[in-house]
């Protein structure tokens, strides 16, 4: 079993909805989690990072953690067609903050 | 800013054959990591390096080997190359350090390797 995961895709909004990426992991001790967005032949970029239970906003996206679930989810609100691309879920593993793995990725598409 | 450079960025190699993945970062950057990317697979790392001198195994380290030259540098070795990896390479950086925790990850453009 994978040490993280993420529904699975491909996943279609029409333009201007919300899309929800999930991504669940399993290391009780992990304590930074990433948003990652990849465009088809690019190399990923960071969306967003987040440590705390809760939410945090910027701009159009929202990441909630939920430690205690293991859980970690990506809302993308008016959602655009540049949207449209692989979101991939990362977390450190343990105590360890250096090393960092990453989910499957779900593939993201907007349709105008 | 060139951030973080990977060579050779398209290889063909045959079976058996061995190469070397090169990669440097100019960002001053503690961390360093190779990951390997195969459809519907996301990223998984391989190697990764948390500081100078110090390496360490990841998900998939079979059939790697790695070297941190020193601070900027940090290579990937094919010793004897298999179709199964056959896949899309990138090197990866991040500030680390002790007691660092959260910082972004800066990514290569990818070095895409085939293997026949």
């Amino acid at each position: 079993q994978k040490e993280v995961e993420q529904n699975s895709g491909p996943l279609s909004v029409p333009e201007g909805a919300i899309a929800s990426l999930n991504c669940t992991y399993s290391d009780r001790g992990s304590q930074s989690f990433f948003w990652y967005r990849q465009y088809s032949g690019k190399s990923p970029e960071l969306i967003m990072s987040i440590y705390s239970n809760g939410d945090k906003e910027d701009g159009r996206f929202t990441a909630q953690l939920n430690k205690a679930s293991q859980y970690v989810s990506l809302l993308i609100r008016d959602s655009q067609p540049s949207d449209s691309a692989t979101y991939l879920c990362a977390v450190n593993v343990g105590t360890s903050y250096d090393k960092v793995i990453f989910g499957p990725g779900t593939s993201l598409s907007v349709i105008p | 800013n060139a951030g973080v450079t990977q060579t050779p960025k398209f290889q063909v190699l045959k079976t058996g054959q061995s190469m070397t993945l090169q990669c440097a970062q100019d960002m001053n950057h503690n961390s360093m990591y190779w990951y390997r990317q195969d459809p519907g697979m996301g990223l998984r790392l391989i190697y990764y390096s948390a500081s100078e001198g110090t390496t360490d195994k990841g998900e998939v380290p079979n059939g790697y080997n790695v070297s941190r030259l020193n601070k900027r540098e940090f290579s990937l070795r094919l010793e004897s190359a298999a179709p199964s990896q056959t896949s899309v390479y990138f090197c990866a950086s991040t500030e680390g350090g002790s007691g660092r925790y959260g910082n972004t990850i800066y990514f290569g453009e990818g070095s895409w390797l085939t293997v026949v």
